[in-house]
Formats: C-alpha cells, sequence, structure tokens
C-alpha cells in the first residue's frame, strides 16, 4: 500500500517557468525528507521539514509542511535545466526512522 | 565530508550466479539501510542494521541477506541470482538522533544476464 501520493509523475517545462509537486497521504509523518536524484546516482536529500506549516526555502525552492503534517509541497521559481531530475518525497512515520517513499516526479526543464 | 562508499559501482553477472555489495556508511552514523532500484522506480527498502544488529526488513528476497560488521560497514548477499534482480543497489546511512535524513552512496548496478 502507497502511503505517501507523489503528483504529478512526469512533468516537462521550458526554462523560467514555476512549478509545484505534492506529496500527499492521509498518515501523520513525524518529519519529512525530499530528496533529489539524477540517473544512475543516489537520491540526495534536499530538506526535512519537522514541524506542521512550516516553510523551508533553498534558493529557488521552497518547501513546505503542511499544518497536520500529511502533506507537502516542493515549489521551484524559474526553473533551470540543471533542475532536471527525479524529486522523491519520503516521511517518516512514528519513531521507527523507517522512510515511507513517494514514487517520484520525473522533472525535465527544457531550454 | 566523507560520504557513504560503495562498492562494486557496476557489477555483471550470469543468471544464477552470486553477488556481494559493499557498504561503507559515514564515519559515526550509526545505521545502514540497503535499497533496490529498478528502472524508473522509487527505491524499495530491503533491510536496515543499527549497531550492527538487524532493525527492520523490507521487501528483501530470501535469497539475499546481509550483514553489519564490527567496523559498521555492511555487504549485502545475492545468491541463484535472477534476470529480476538487475538493478540499481543503494546504501544509505543516518546518524543516530536524526529524523530520519538518509545520506545515500552513489549506488551498484547490478546487471544479471
Amino acid at each position: 500500500t502507497q502511503l505517501l501520493e507523489q503528483s504529478p509523475q512526469f512533468l516537462s517545462i521550458q526554462e523560467g517557468e514555476n512549478l509545484t509537486v505534492y506529496c500527499n497521504s492521509s498518515s501523520v509523518f513525524s518529519s519529512l525528507q525530499w530528496y533529489r536524484q539524477e540517473p544512475g546516482e543516489g537520491p540526495v536529500l534536499l530538506v526535512t521539514v519537522v514541524t506542521g506549516g512550516e516553510v523551508k526555502k533553498l534558493k529557488r525552492l521552497t518547501f513546505q509542511f503542511g499544518d497536520a503534517r500529511k502533506d507537502s509541497s516542493l515549489h521551484i521559481t524559474a526553473a533551470q535545466t540543471g533542475d532536471t531530475g527525479l524529486y522523491l518525497c519520503a516521511g517518516v512515520v512514528g519513531n521507527n526512522r523507517k522512510l515511507i517513499w513517494g514514487l517520484g516526479t520525473s522533472l525535465a526543464v527544457n531550454p | 565530508a566523507a560520504g557513504v562508499i560503495q562498492s562494486p559501482r557496476h557489477l555483471i553477472k550470469e543468471k544464477r550466479e552470486t553477488a556481494t555489495l559493499k557498504c561503507y556508511p559515514i564515519p559515526r552514523h550509526d545505521t545502514v539501510y540497503w535499497y533496490q532500484q529498478g528502472p524508473g522506480q522509487d527505491p524499495q527498502f530491503l533491510i536496515s542494521f543499527y549497531e550492527k544488529m538487524q532493525s527492520d526488513k523490507g521487501s528483501i528476497p530470501d535469497r539475499f541477506s546481509a550483514q553489519q560488521f564490527s567496523d559498521y560497514h555492511s555487504e549485502l548477499n545475492m545468491s541463484s541470482l535472477e534476470l529480476g534482480d538487475s538493478a540499481l543497489y543503494f546504501c544509505a546511512s543516518s546518524p543516530d538522533g536524526s529524523t530520519g535524513e538518509l545520506f545515500f552512496g552513489e549506488g551498484s548496478r547490478l546487471t544479471v544476464l
């Protein structure tokens, strides 16, 4: 059973556009992470959100954790070709540190 | 900064052969995870170790086994390899007291012919 629904699954945009990726669940997470993965490489941690309603910014990336800690979003402003990759959200339920993964959003930013 | 080291990076095996993947976690990280990722799929959790003891088990086939050694490195042993075992195998480590963040190695690509 997939507890984390990530959308959209695929996204192809032009450089300079904005985009938002969503991660939704019926479960409450103690923390949620966003990773970015390039082909043939391991996922790289971008951010961890812990507090409901939390907003974190990394340059052009804005991450938000829902008030109820059941959902999260990643917004990219003025996308660049270097943003191309697979974006994965992963949530931790309880204290067991086992990650529940979303299926990923494959982002292609075209020049 | 030191990262998670995995070896080998690429491995080609025949069906029914055996393969061993190695993982060296980031120093002072107490938990090691193994993941399998097929093409276009999200990482599938296989197994994890905390302080050299198995802490959690995911979708790891019975043909696979893993252990963590006294120096905290871990090995994933895969026997009776099948074509469907072809995938990227990632090791990740996590520090004690963290909120579950994983630091991944670059992966080992296994191809079974």
